[in-house]
């Protein structure tokens, strides 16, 4: 149990489906984040958010929305998803050092949200 | 731009052989260097981390040392057993600034002990 719950852990949709994937953390961290897993690609940051303020997008197509109502939970929304979005959302957090401090690097991982697009 | 480069896997060992899962980076300045842990079914766990030259750091019988000099962060344990069954990625942070979540991993090295 990492303190990070993710949920659903298996999602299958069609294309035009409307989906949300949701992420919950218990830690008290003021950072969350969004990776994408595929098969043999590194591990692939897609959003962040630091005191529920989106900080990053690293180009990350519009069919994936990101929402953070507070600095416990994040969403990732989705719709008319492609077949080569199917992969692992990863949800993580950490408790951000700031400006000028030194990064620890740890981040804490949910399980994970196995996403298959039909 | 800074990357990481971890050798290809799988991995398969025998019970108590030991392990080497070699990683090399390419980074400006002065990054911190991780090893994480994914447990079948699980998402990542920080396993150890250096974040200058020459650190080793060390967990669970597992070591790795920041060789500046040979931009290396090689992952070893000198006695594997079938529970280290993972997949196991490098990264590395810059370091100062920015977000904790900035890591860039490499492709990560599966890895299985057969007993």
């Amino acid at each position: 149990e990492t303190g990070v719950t993710q949920t659903p852990r298996h999602l299958v949709m069609g294309m035009t489906n409307k989906k949300s994937l949701k992420c919950e953390q218990h830690l008290g961290h003021n950072a969350m984040y969004w990776y994408k897993q595929s098969a043999k690609k590194p591990l692939e940051l897609m959003f962040v958010y630091n005191f529920k303020e989106q900080t990053e997008n690293n180009s990350v197509p519009s069919r994936f929305s990101p929402e953070c109502p507070n600095s416990s939970h994040l969403f990732l929304h989705l719709h008319t998803l492609q077949p080569e979005d199917s992969a692992l959302y990863l949800c993580a957090s950490s408790q951000d050092s700031g400006v000028g401090r030194l990064n620890t690097g740890e981040l804490f991982f949910g399980e994970g949200s196995r996403l298959t697009v039909l | 731009g800074n990357s990481v480069t971890q050798m290809e896997g799988p991995v398969t060992l025998s019970e108590e052989a030991f392990l080497t899962i070699n990683c090399t980076y390419t980074a400006t300045g002065y990054p911190s260097l991780f090893w994480y842990v994914q447990y079948p079914g699980e998402g990542l766990q920080l396993l150890l981390k250096a974040t200058k030259a020459d650190d080793k750091g060390s967990n669970k019988g597992f070591e790795a040392t920041y060789r500046k000099e040979t931009t290396s962060f090689h992952l070893e344990k000198g006695s594997v057993q079938v529970s280290d069954s993972a997949v196991y990625f490098c990264a590395l942070s810059e370091g100062y600034g920015g977000s904790q979540g900035n890591l860039i991993f490499g492709k990560g090295t599966k890895l299985s002990v057969k007993p």
